[in-house]
């Protein structure tokens, strides 16, 4: 079946602009991450969503990011006046189960965002 | 907080080498380890999840080794090829609060031909 997709995979915007980041999870699958990884760095934790449930958004760095899965599927993230340190590769994962000991997480491509 | 170190940073074999990628995590009240791979432009795949309570597990040429106590897990590749050309990234899942895992920073491992 189809993996987790993401679109736009390239997102170029102006310091200010307002973008959003889409994530396809894999279906069925009831938990949802989204991570930020910085040039260079490892991937870092944003929020976690169980459905349609935000559980944990301790990893947002600002109130300019924002983060919804209203229908427990599809989840978008927003970044509202966006700024140069925004700068990074958005990173969307999704996993069958909550909390299960073998439960793998499935990556997406990346959503690369350049602010200019 | 959890912080979890790679090392090296970067990496050059030539082909058929064996080597080892080491990783290092601070608190030992993990729920899991797991080794992903990224290439570039591409997102990560999972190659090997360690339990707390294993201390290895194998893939084809792929070993990897948790040693929890001491806070440490190493990636062995056997015999590897310019296909494994790639960052090696690991991953700890604490035990307490929900699944997210916490990065290291990669090792960037070029086999050449």
């Amino acid at each position: 079946g189809a993996g987790v997709s993401q679109s736009p995979r390239y997102k170029v915007a102006k310091r200010g602009q307002d973008v959003a980041l889409r994530c396809d999870p894999i279906s069925g699958h009831v938990s949802l991450f989204w991570y930020q990884q910085a040039l260079g760095q490892g991937p870092e934790f944003l929020t976690y969503f169980q459905n349609e449930a935000q559980l944990d958004k301790s990893g947002l760095p600002s109130d300019r990011f924002f983060a919804e899965r209203p229908e427990g599927s599809v989840s978008t993230l927003k970044i509202q006046r966006t700024q140069q340190e925004d700068s990074a590769v958005y990173l969307c994962a999704s996993s069958l189960i909550a909390g299960g000991p073998l439960d793998t997480q499935y990556f997406g491509p990346g959503t690369r965002l350049t602010v200019l | 907080k959890q912080e979890v170190t790679q090392i090296p940073a970067a990496l050059s074999v030539p082909e058929g080498e064996n080597l080892v990628l080491n990783c290092s995590f601070t608190d030992s009240a993990i729920y899991n380890l797991q080794w992903f791979r990224q290439d570039p432009g591409k997102g990560l795949t999972s190659l090997l999840l360690i339990q707390s309570s294993q201390r290895e597990q194998t893939s084809g040429r792929l070993n990897a080794s948790l040693d929890k106590s001491s806070g440490r897990s190493t990636l062995y590749i056997a015999a590897s090829q310019p296909g494994d050309s790639a960052t090696y990234l690991c991953a700890v899942r604490g035990n307490t609060g929900f699944q997210k895992l916490v990065f290291g920073t990669g090792t960037r491992l070029l086999v050449s031909p």
